[in-house]
């Protein structure tokens, strides 16, 4: 079965960090850009970083560049986000996805809740 | 950055009969090297992901049910659902993916009249 399960979610007080993991079964990272998107409480989806399969090109949003960090692993098949200073407004369902190449978003992990909260 | 915008907000529709939803970006997602427009639809449902139906503006994802269908080009483009079943019932985001930051439209939530 294909699928993409995220872990590393929980509650982090204001400045704190969190990094969250991103594992692929059923499929390869190879040849697919790797997503984070985030979806805050009751709200609608918003884009946060890609990272191409070799990890040579990284993207983010402009809400978190500087303080999020997008690696990959294809030996572990696993992505990675690394969240520092976190604020209340990181707070959300963070979801990965695999896209192929420079198209949509295919495959979505099921998510991990971020709480910032002190 | 690329606007994507949806109307409308939240519709209701009778069983069987049409949905439609519009978005609007706030530039061209056509490619002209390729003539593709770089435009998705995806459905959520609560508690659950979002699920990849439409890409490349019209084209049907694999097992997307032929009810679901998407049209338009450059700035314009639509979603319609043809007869509207209980297991529509969702939220639809648009997304162009032409450019980065990848960008969703807010959104639309469709239930049942």
């Amino acid at each position: 079965e294909v699928q993409l399960v995220e872990s590393g979610g929980g509650l982090v007080q204001p400045g704190g960090s969190l990094r969250l993991s991103c594992a692929g079964s059923g499929l390869s990272f190879r040849d697919h850009w790797m997503h984070w998107v985030r979806q805050a409480p009751g709200k609608g989806l918003v884009w946060v970083s890609y990272i191409n399969s070799d990890g040579t090109t990284t993207r983010y949003a402009d809400s978190v560049k500087g303080r999020f960090t997008v690696s990959i692993d294809n030996a572990k098949n696993t992505l990675y986000l690394q969240m520092n200073s976190l604020r209340a407004e990181d707070t959300a369902v963070y979801y990965c996805s695999r896209a192929a190449d420079s198209g949509p978003f295919a495959v979505w992990g099921q998510g991990t809740v971020v709480t910032v909260s002190s | 950055d690329i606007v994507m915008t949806q109307s409308p907000d939240s519709l209701a529709v009778s069983l069987g009969e049409r949905a439609t939803i519009n978005c609007k970006s706030s530039q061209s997602v056509l490619y002209s090297s390729n003539n593709k427009n770089y435009l998705a639809w995806y459905q959520q449902k609560p508690g659950q992901p979002p699920k990849l139906l439409i890409y490349w503006a019209s084209t049907r994802e694999s097992g997307v049910s032929d009810r679901l269908s998407g049209s338009g080009s450059g700035t314009d483009f639509t979603l319609t659902i043809s007869s509207l079943q209980a297991e529509d019932v969702a939220l639809y985001y648009c997304q162009q993916y032409y450019s980065t930051p990848r960008t969703f439209g807010q959104g639309t939530k469709v239930e049942i009249k």
